[in-house]
């Protein structure tokens, strides 16, 4: 395994309830992201986070927010869950380089988070 | 801005023929990175290949191999001799810039089915 876990798995949740995704890892990544992957829109970035406390917007940040207080934990938080936010989330980890050459700069997947928002 | 176009929503082939997935892509920077992922129905996202926008060389690795070309901002993917194994969705993305990592934007993906 890659050292990437995300919790819950699975989540079934009501319209206007705050929701929180775990993405732990243990590669020791200073880079990590959340996607979301929708039929018809492959992955969008929501938010991704370049060290601790360091976090930044993706292209579909709106009704999202992050925080990363330890290098291994960035969570993803729904405040007020909408219909509009049902998807399959995933986390991603990464380590940067500025030798293009390297084999860095890939991103590693977690396992992904289904939610649903009725 | 950076955009990742995949044309092709679904592609059926009957195993062993071969098959190319397009990738078309922009960006204004000099520098950038092009990658594959493939998705199998088991949902996992398994990365294949990386290419730099200073190297242009084709790759190929067994079955597969990228066609990489600057002139019509295209990295498309081929897969020789197709297998039901290969059916999943693959991704193509592009990441701006001379780290590489931020904002790995992707395409909307191209479902491969290989029917035996």
């Amino acid at each position: 395994d890659a050292g990437i876990t995300q919790s819950p798995r699975h989540k079934v949740t009501e319209t206007g309830t705050p929701v929180t995704l775990r993405c732990h890892q243990t590669e020791n990544h200073r880079y990590m992201y959340w996607y979301r992957q929708d039929p018809g829109h492959g992955l969008r970035l929501i938010h991704y986070s370049y060290g601790v406390k360091d976090t930044d917007k993706g292209e579909v940040s709106d009704g999202y927010s992050v925080s990363r207080s330890k290098t291994e934990d960035f969570l993803l938080t729904l405040e007020s869950a909408t219909s509009s936010q049902t998807s399959v989330y995933f986390c991603a980890i990464s380590e940067l380089t500025r030798d293009i050459h390297s084999g860095a700069n890939v991103l590693t997947f977690g396992a992904g988070s289904r939610l649903t928002v009725l | 801005a950076q955009k990742v176009t995949q044309a092709q929503t679904e592609i059926s082939v009957v195993e062993k023929e071969d098959v190319t997935l397009d990738c078309v892509y922009e960006t204004r920077d000099t520098t950038y990175y092009l990658f594959w992922y493939k998705q199998p129905p088991s949902g996992e996202l398994v990365f294949l290949i990386r290419r730099n926008s200073f190297d242009e060389q084709n790759e190929i690795s067994g079955r597969y191999s990228w066609n990489f070309q600057k002139s019509t901002s295209s990295f498309n993917f081929t897969i020789t001799a197709s297998q039901v194994v290969d059916s999943a969705v693959y991704f193509c993305a592009l990441s701006e810039g001379d780290t590489g990592g931020f904002k790995t934007i992707f395409g909307a993906g191209t479902r491969l089915f290989v029917k035996a």
